[in-house]
C-alpha cells in the first residue's frame, strides 16, 4: 500500500507570493491533517479535514488555508508569504479523525521563503 | 494550558548504552500520550502510546516509555542504543477538547559507534 505522498518537496518562493502545497493519503484514509515544522518549535497543528469537511482548525491566521476533495486529497495555500512561513509542512493521514495511534505522516514539503 | 516539555534539544549516547529522553507535559483530565520518531528525509513514525494500564508501555524498534503521573512524566527508554536509533524523537500529548496533538520541540537523538 502506497504512504502518504506530498508534492512538491522542495519549495523556494519569495515574501508576497502564494503557495499551494498537495497531499495524497493512503488509500482509504479519509482523514488529512496539516502541521508545521519549525526547528525548536516541533509541530504546530494546521487543521484537519475529513470528508471534505474542515473539522478543526489551529491557531495560524487566516493566510493558511485548506481543503479536501471528493477522492480525499487535500491541498494547503499559504497567501502573503512571510519568512517566518519558512518550515517543512507535513500532512498526516488517517481512517478517521482524531486516530493518532494510527495517523501515517508524509516526508513534507520543504518551503523556503526569501 | 496544555504543554509538552523536552528539556534535552539533544542526546548523545554510546552504542550499547541505555538511553533516556525525556519528556513532560501538562494537560486538563486524563493523559493521553505519545511518541514519535522522524528519520532524516522520511515522515514521522508512531513509536508507542499510553491511555491507559500498566506504566511501562512497549513499542516498536524496542523502545518502552514510562509513565509516571505523579511527575507528569513520560520518557522514552530503549535498554541498548544502535547506531539507527539516531533521529528526531517527538512528544506528544492528546488536548482532551479538541483530540488535536500537542507536541514537544523535539530531541535530537545521537548515537555514536
Amino acid at each position: 500500500k502506497a504512504g502518504v505522498t506530498q508534492t512538491p518537496r522542495y519549495l523556494i518562493k519569495t515574501r508576497g507570493q502564494q503557495v499551494t502545497l498537495s497531499c495524497s493519503p493512503i488509500s482509504g484514509h479519509r482523514s488529512v491533517s496539516w502541521y508545521q515544522q519549525t526547528p525548536g518549535q516541533g509541530l504546530q497543528f494546521l487543521f484537519e479535514y475529513f470528508s471534505e469537511t474542515q473539522r478543526n482548525k489551529g491557531n495560524f491566521p487566516g493566510r493558511f488555508s485548506g481543503r479536501q476533495f471528493s477522492n480525499s486529497r487535500s491541498e494547503m495555500n499559504v497567501s502573503t508569504l512571510e519568512l517566518g512561513d519558512s518550515a517543512l509542512y507535513l500532512c498526516a493521514s488517517s481512517l478517521s479523525p482524531g486516530n493518532q495511534e494510527t495517523q501515517y505522516f508524509g516526508p513534507g514539503t520543504r518551503l523556503l521563503v526569501l | 494550558a496544555q504543554s509538552v516539555a523536552q528539556p534535552e534539544d539533544q542526546v548523545n549516547v554510546a552504542e550499547g548504552n541505555p538511553l533516556t529522553v525525556k519528556c513532560t507535559y501538562s494537560v486538563s483530565g486524563n493523559p493521553y500520550l505519545f511518541w514519535y520518531v522522524q528519520y532524516p528525509n522520511r515522515g514521522l513514525q508512531f513509536l508507542l502510546k499510553y491511555i491507559t494500564g500498566d506504566n511501562l508501555v512497549k513499542g516498536s524498534y524496542g523502545f518502552e516509555a514510562e509513565f509516571n503521573k505523579s511527575q507528569t512524566s513520560f520518557h522514552l527508554k530503549k535498554p541498548s542504543a544502535l547506531v539507527s536509533d539516531s533521529a528526531l524523537y517527538f512528544c506528544a500529548v492528546r488536548d482532551n477538547s479538541n483530540y488535536q496533538l500537542i507536541w514537544g520541540a523535539g530531541t535530537k537523538l545521537i548515537i555514536k559507534p
